[in-house]
């Protein structure tokens, strides 16, 4: 089955620097690659997701980037702001529409500094 | 529209007493999901449904059954709940016919003692 890794498991930034989380996945038949956002207590949210057919796609402060020859993705997050302290994690799909459901990294823990 | 609706948010079990955890969602998805987070090992699935009538193991399925009642309603049930299996357990939905973003519910924090 599909075995994602992520890192850094912790990752510590000054307000308005950028931060970067990166993703591997072990499966080439993964073509679906969303990334969720879960403040402490509350429910994994979807902030960004990419497609195989795509390399990059942006969001505002949010971007995602994707090598499919290497097997891995990356979030990118600039001009940091406090509310974007959280854990984020990236996942992989195989299905593409997310039917046998997603395989997750362990998490990364994202603490904006003022 | 409530989205995903879990119940309950919390609950003690003692080891070997069974319980049901409910998940219902509103926004007429296919496919249905149950998945547990501990602490550093991120979300990992119990077993999931891809449509009405169907149901498949996921990457941890034992010490669990679910039953899709209908469309709308994926149940897990714990026949006899053991220490390993204190946990935060999320429900979630996806359309699988176009947009795959997976709604969660509020997630059901157990503790077997």
């Amino acid at each position: 089955g599909e075995n994602v890794e992520q890192h850094p498991s912790t990752l510590s930034v000054q307000e308005g620097d950028s931060a970067v989380i990166k993703c591997t996945y072990s499966d080439s038949a993964s073509n679906y690659f969303p990334w969720y956002k879960q403040e402490l207590g509350k429910r994994p949210q979807l902030i960004i997701d990419i497609r195989s057919n795509v390399g990059e796609k942006k969001d505002q402060r949010i971007a995602v980037t994707l090598n499919k020859t290497a097997k891995h993705f990356s979030l990118h997050i600039t001009e940091t702001q406090p509310e974007d302290s959280a854990v984020y994690f990236c996942a992989a799909s195989s299905s593409g529409g997310g039917a046998d459901g997603l395989t997750f990294g362990k998490g990364t823990h994202l603490i904006i500094q003022p | 529209n409530a989205g995903v609706t879990q119940t309950p948010k919390f609950q003690v079990l003692k080891t070997g007493q069974s319980m049901t955890l409910q998940c219902a969602q509103d926004m007429n998805h296919n496919s249905m999901y149950w998945y547990r987070q501990d602490p550093g090992m991120g979300l990992r699935l119990i077993y999931y449904s891809a449509s009405e009538g169907t149901t498949d193991k996921g990457e941890v399925p034992n010490g669990y059954n679910v039953s899709r009642l209908n469309k709308r309603e994926f149940s897990l049930r714990l026949e006899s709940a053991a220490p390993s299996q204190t946990s935060v357990y999320f429900c979630a939905s996806s359309d699988t016919g176009g947009r795959a973003e997976a709604f969660f519910g509020q997630g059901t924090r157990l503790t077997v003692v």
